[in-house]
């Protein structure tokens, strides 16, 4: 069975610096990924996605995460924090990569960004 | 470019009433979801429909009913509400194929309290 790990439930960092939010996962298949973010009292909205084209995947809002089959992780980043970041972050799996496109999710990290 | 739109958006509830979630999408996906959102749980499959005329459950799918009422619309029915089922449900659909078009889009919320 496939399933995402999000480490930290809670990270706060300064306005203007990296931003990291790391997620490992499991999958038995060559697994398609997902960064979704959430903002206060609003649904889900894409970040990213990793469907097996390049390794290192650029998103919206000058977010970024790399595929790393060795180490099974999917870490997001972006260089410079701002104050529109802070949000709440969802790794998340597809269960078959394909025929049904469930996704199963992390816990999510919170992100606090601080002035 | 209404996407997923979700209603109510807020309900309060006894415990022991029942009530119907509604969800429509508007982007000729086949494929549509019900999840529910409780802190630090991220989120929960509770039902699936791949296709018109199909229905398959997720992880939490006891205490509620779906129905998918056409191509567009999937509903989500609580016959006997419990304290248990306070959360936030999210509806999303999506493209079955996987790949590219695996990307689930999200409805905002409906935000349920069983009292």
């Amino acid at each position: 069975a496939q399933s995402v790990t999000q480490l930290g439930s809670h990270v706060s960092v300064s306005e203007g610096a990296l931003v990291l939010l790391r997620c490992n996962y499991s999958s038995s298949v060559p697994p398609y990924l997902f960064w979704y973010v959430q903002y206060p009292n609003q649904g889900l909205q894409l970040l990213l996605k990793y469907t097996s084209a390049a390794t290192l995947v650029k998103g919206i809002n000058g977010f970024e995460a790399e595929f790393k089959k060795s180490e099974t992780s999917f870490h997001l980043t972006k260089p410079s924090a701002h104050m529109s970041d802070a949000a709440e972050y969802f790794c998340a799996v597809s269960d078959s990569g394909g025929s049904q496109g469930n996704l199963i999710f992390g816990k999510g990290t919170k992100l606090s960004v601080k002035p | 470019n209404a996407g997923v739109t979700q209603t109510p958006k807020f309900q309060v509830l006894k415990t022991g009433q029942s009530m119907t979630l509604q969800c429509a999408q508007d982007m000729n996906h086949n494929s549509m979801y019900w999840y529910r959102q409780d802190p630090g749980m991220g989120l929960r499959l509770i039902y699936y429909s791949a296709s018109e005329g199909t229905t398959d459950k997720g992880e939490v799918p006891n205490g509620y009913n779906v129905s998918r009422l056409n191509k567009r619309e999937f509903s989500l029915r609580l016959e006997s509400a419990a304290p248990s089922q306070t959360s936030v449900y999210f509806c999303a659909s999506s493209f079955p194929t996987g790949g590219l078009n695996t990307e689930a889009f999200f409805g905002q919320g409906t935000r349920l309290t069983v009292v």
